[in-house]
């Protein structure tokens, strides 16, 4: 197993237009988190799911971004009609759903919104 | 909400000095993990923590987590500039099924 990836690594977009991101964990997690990161700050939660059902999805989350994982495997987060305070490294973790939930991040994606 | 404080925010030393990284809250966390973050990167888990009074060791790096599983420590012999990096702790909440994060310790280490 290589371990967590996500694509694309780098994405620049304007403002108002619509990006997904997607996200492979590693084959035998069933937990998969996205975080958000700016500079100089740690990991902020957004979401996550065990298996396809997705569990929590955090409060200063809009209605902008929606997450899926249909079938349990990988996961899209998708960001409608973005904005500049989009622009962030978006991280994507996986983790067993017991034990002391150690998570495996990919190395993000870089969203830079114009 | 569980909040995570590291100290201190900025680190710059010396290769060869000996540092100290903290991780306190209020909490009181099932587990904590420590990790390494390089800039791009996504962050690198370095070593979990369990237990109450835990001491690991990786290579020059030695981990503590407080009696009350409320803090922990990170100490580094003979930094290198292979250590520079900005490291993480976070907090597992058993309950929560979710880890905590803190704002991280930004370590440069000067050759």
């Amino acid at each position: 197993d290589t371990g967590v990836s996500q694509d694309p690594r780098h994405k620049i977009t304007k403002r108002g237009q619509n990006v997904t991101f997607r996200c492979d964990p590693i084959s035998e997690h069933n937990r998969l988190y996205w975080y958000r990161q700016t500079l100089g700050q740690g990991p902020e939660f957004l979401t996550y799911f065990q298996n396809e059902a997705q569990l929590e999805k955090s409060r200063l989350l809009s209605d902008r971004f929606s997450a899926e994982r249909p079938k349990g495997s990988f996961s899209t987060l998708e960001i409608q009609r973005t904005e500049q305070g989009d622009s962030a490294m978006y991280l994507c973790a996986s983790s067993l759903s017991q034990g002391a939930y150690e998570q495996y991040f990919g190395p993000g994606t870089r969203l830079t919104v114009t | 909400t569980q909040l995570l404080e590291q100290s201190p925010q900025f680190l710059s030393i010396q290769e060869g000095e000996n540092l100290t990284v903290y991780c306190n809250s209020s909490s009181v966390f099932s587990s904590l993990q420590w990790y390494r973050q390089e800039p791009g990167e996504g962050p690198v888990l370095l070593v979990t923590v369990v237990t109450g009074g835990e001491v690991k060791k990786l290579k020059r790096l030695t981990f503590q987590f407080g009696d009350a599983r409320k803090d922990s420590s990170l100490h580094i012999t003979a930094a290198q500039p292979g250590d520079t990096g900005l490291y993480l702790c976070a907090g597992a909440d058993t309950n929560a099924g979710k880890s905590t994060f803190g704002d991280g310790t930004t370590l440069t280490v000067k050759p």
